[in-house]
């Protein structure tokens, strides 16, 4: 267990649906992180939070938005949803600069 | 801004081969490196790291000098495993997290 905790570990769909990805942070952990991770795309950045508030953004469509709670656990909200939306989509947290990410042990989306 | 690249996969070596993935990176400032591993059906864990020119990270088997001046970062293992099949990123932090596209290695019986 890397202590950080997400939630469902498998989800299927149906196109045009929205779901929600949860990440609890490893403990004392402030920073969030959200990466896509697909065959074809590698792994991809999506948006980072640090303490609640958003960081630094990266590859994340508009019909992706994410949010870091006061209890520090961290929400990623998929809507609109196509086939290449598929993907594992990965939770990691950080403490100290450089450290290090923690990561969790994904969401796999699949969108049918 | 800073970029990771790393050898492309996939790797096939037989077990108890010697073992090298080259990375190299473009970065401003003194960033950290990291090897990290994802095992099938499993998220990345973290192999080693080295925060510093000079220092070499190692753990299981697996090693990596922080080579400044090469700006390198290649990771090695003198013996590799059936179960050290997997694949491994090469990341730098400097202001944020960059990885590399990840290498799959396979490692015959």
């Amino acid at each position: 267990d890397s202590g950080v905790t997400q939630t469902p570990k498998h989800l299927i769909t149906a196109t045009g649906q929205r779901v929600t990805l949860r990440c609890s942070p490893r403990s004392g952990d402030l920073s969030v992180y959200w990466y896509q991770q697909s065959l074809d795309q590698g792994l991809q950045f999506l948006i980072q939070y640090y303490n609640g508030e958003e960081r630094a953004k990266g590859n994340i469509l508009e019909r992706f938005s994410a949010q870091q709670f006061p209890d520090l656990h961290s929400e990623l909200n998929l809507s609109s949803l196509e086939l290449g939306d598929s993907a594992l989509y990965f939770c990691a947290s950080s403490g100290v600069r450089g450290t290090g990410y923690t990561f969790g042990s994904g969401t796999r989306l699949t969108v049918v | 801004g800073n970029s990771v690249t790393q050898m492309e996969g996939p790797v096939t070596l037989s077990e108890e081969a010697f073992l090298t993935i080259n990375c190299t990176y473009t970065a401003t400032g003194y960033p950290s490196l990291f090897w990290y591993v994802q095992y099938p059906g499993e998220g990345l864990q973290l192999l080693l790291k080295a925060t510093k020119a000079d220092d070499k990270g190692s753990n299981k088997g697996f090693e990596a000098t922080y080579r400044k001046e090469t700006t390198s970062f290649h990771l090695e293992k003198g013996s590799v495993q059936v179960s050290d099949s997997a694949v491994y990123f090469c990341a730098l932090y400097g202001q944020n997290f960059v990885f590399g596209p990840g290498t799959r290695l396979s490692v015959l019986p």
